[in-house]
């Protein structure tokens, strides 16, 4: 059974980093074809993606953001933790970590399992 | 602004079919196969309804199928009910530079 749970703070001051954690079971980041990646939510709005991490530790960021971004994994711990810096309210949103498979090119496929996501309110 | 275009909202009456389109380009929806379709009701997580353009994970009902022409690719929904009321999202790989994962803008469906 596969299942994903972000976590991380709800409240997060203008210019803050924020850490957020996703802690997974029922598969292995160290299998290939295995990816997590997050995904975010302002109140009201799509779904925006973020970054991804594979496997091989290869690392992929929405260009709009990546300057902010950084994704990396424990895979002893079956974690996968973002850190986004810099943060402003608009940055506010529910964040999302899924599991996304890829095919044999390593191209990303799509977001099979998700947690149920955490809330991010930022204001000072 | 989106990098896949959904219509806002559709709707449909009970028993009705509906299709929800998503229109991208050749470098993400035309270019390969691998739309994705997700539910997502008020609250909650998205969850997966369609992968690879028109296969159904298991225990997704087969009232929900997808198809793509072109760049744009479609979700219907058939047998309408109350149930289906939520936002749909489609997602795409691409190959632009400045993104590897593209969503849609998001589409409200209401069952009146």
């Amino acid at each position: 059974q596969v299942t994903l749970r972000e976590s991380g703070p709800a409240l997060v001051k203008p210019t803050q980093t924020l850490t957020l954690t996703c802690t997974f079971s029922g598969f292995s980041l160290s299998t290939s074809g295995m990816c997590v990646s997050w995904i975010r939510q302002p109140p009201g709005k799509a779904l925006e993606w973020l970054a991804l991490i594979d496997w091989d530790d290869d690392k992929y960021y929405s260009t709009s953001l990546k300057t902010r971004l950084t994704i990396s994994k424990d895979t002893s711990k079956n974690q996968v933790v973002l850190t986004m810096t810099n943060m402003d309210p608009v940055d506010t949103a529910t964040y999302y970590c899924a599991r996304v498979l890829t095919d044999s090119s390593s191209v990303p496929t799509y977001f099979d399992y998700w947690g149920q996501g955490t809330l991010v309110t930022v204001s000072s | 602004q989106s990098a896949l275009t959904q219509p806002a909202s559709v709707s449909g009456s009970p028993g009705q079919s509906i299709t929800i389109s998503c229109t991208g380009t050749s470098s993400d929806v035309g270019g390969y196969n691998y739309v994705s379709w997700y539910q997502q009701h008020p609250g909650k997580a998205p969850k997966l309804m369609i992968y690879d353009v028109s296969n159904r994970p298991s225990g997704v009902s087969n009232r929900f199928s997808g198809s793509k022409s072109g760049n744009t690719a479609s979700l219907t929904i058939s047998g309408l009910q109350a149930e289906d009321e939520a936002d749909y999202y489609c997602s795409s790989y691409t190959s632009s530079s400045t993104l590897h994962v593209v969503f849609g803008g998001g589409t409200k469906l209401t069952v009146l």
